[in-house]
């Protein structure tokens, strides 16, 4: 069966420290992989998405980025955190591009 | 563009009450996708159902229940004899391609 993980669960941090959060995907080849965040009482923002190794797509400008150095890997960063990068980050997958999401079990940052 | 629209923020219904959760989408595609997933307190999303837009269809699975009507670009979403177990955030969402975008969400309160 297929599996998703990411982590760390929780974190705080310092505005202007970096950010690293992990997500992977066991039990699947190739999946579509997703970036998601929900800010505290609102909905889902995609973030990133990529349909391959190295290739990204990313929906809203920001101080974020994302990488995908394994076909089940999936990696969100920043250099220097912002306030309003505080939020509930969700990573996905998906068999195909319409395909139902599956979601990680979420990371809590927050910046202070 | 591209949009969901959960117009309710919150409900609170009585456990053993019928709740309908209202979800209404605008695309340019004919082809397209949509979802309903669940949010309890844990955090974790849970993929609930799939529908294609060209299966209107309505489904039943146990107490819960999907109304796709094409004519209204409307997907609701029926929980029948509501349990307390139900209270989570539930979220519409559509896919025309590549990405899922999500309805802000609706905050489903189930008293006993």
């Amino acid at each position: 069966s297929q599996t998703i993980h990411q982590w760390p669960a929780t974190l705080v941090q310092p505005v202007g420290s970096p950010l690293s959060l992990e997500c992977t995907v066991e039990g699947t080849s190739n999946p579509n992989l997703y970036w998601y965040r929900q800010a505290a009482g609102r909905g889902l923002q995609l973030l990133f998405y990529s349909v391959g190794i190295g290739q990204i797509s990313s929906e809203v400008p920001q101080n974020l980025s994302a990488s995908r150095p394994q076909d089940r890997q999936f990696i969100l960063s920043s250099k220097k955190l912002l306030l309003s990068d505080s939020g509930f980050y969700l990573c996905a997958w998906s068999r195909g591009p319409s395909g139902e999401l599956f979601f990680g079990e979420g990371s809590r940052l927050t910046v202070l | 563009a591209q949009k969901v629209t959960q117009a309710q923020t919150e409900i609170s219904v009585v456990e053993k009450e019928d709740v309908t959760l209202d979800c209404v989408y605008e695309t340019r595609d004919t082809t397209y996708y949509l979802f309903w997933y669940k949010q309890p307190p844990s955090g974790e999303l849970v993929f609930l159902i799939r529908r294609n837009s060209f299966d209107e269809q309505n489904e039943i699975s146990g107490r819960y229940s999907w109304n796709f009507q094409k004519s209204t670009s409307s997907f609701n979403f029926t929980i029948t004899a509501s349990q307390v177990v139900d209270s989570a955030v539930y979220f519409c969402a559509l896919n025309g391609g590549f990405k899922t975008i999500f309805g802000a969400g609706t905050r489903l309160f189930v008293k006993a």
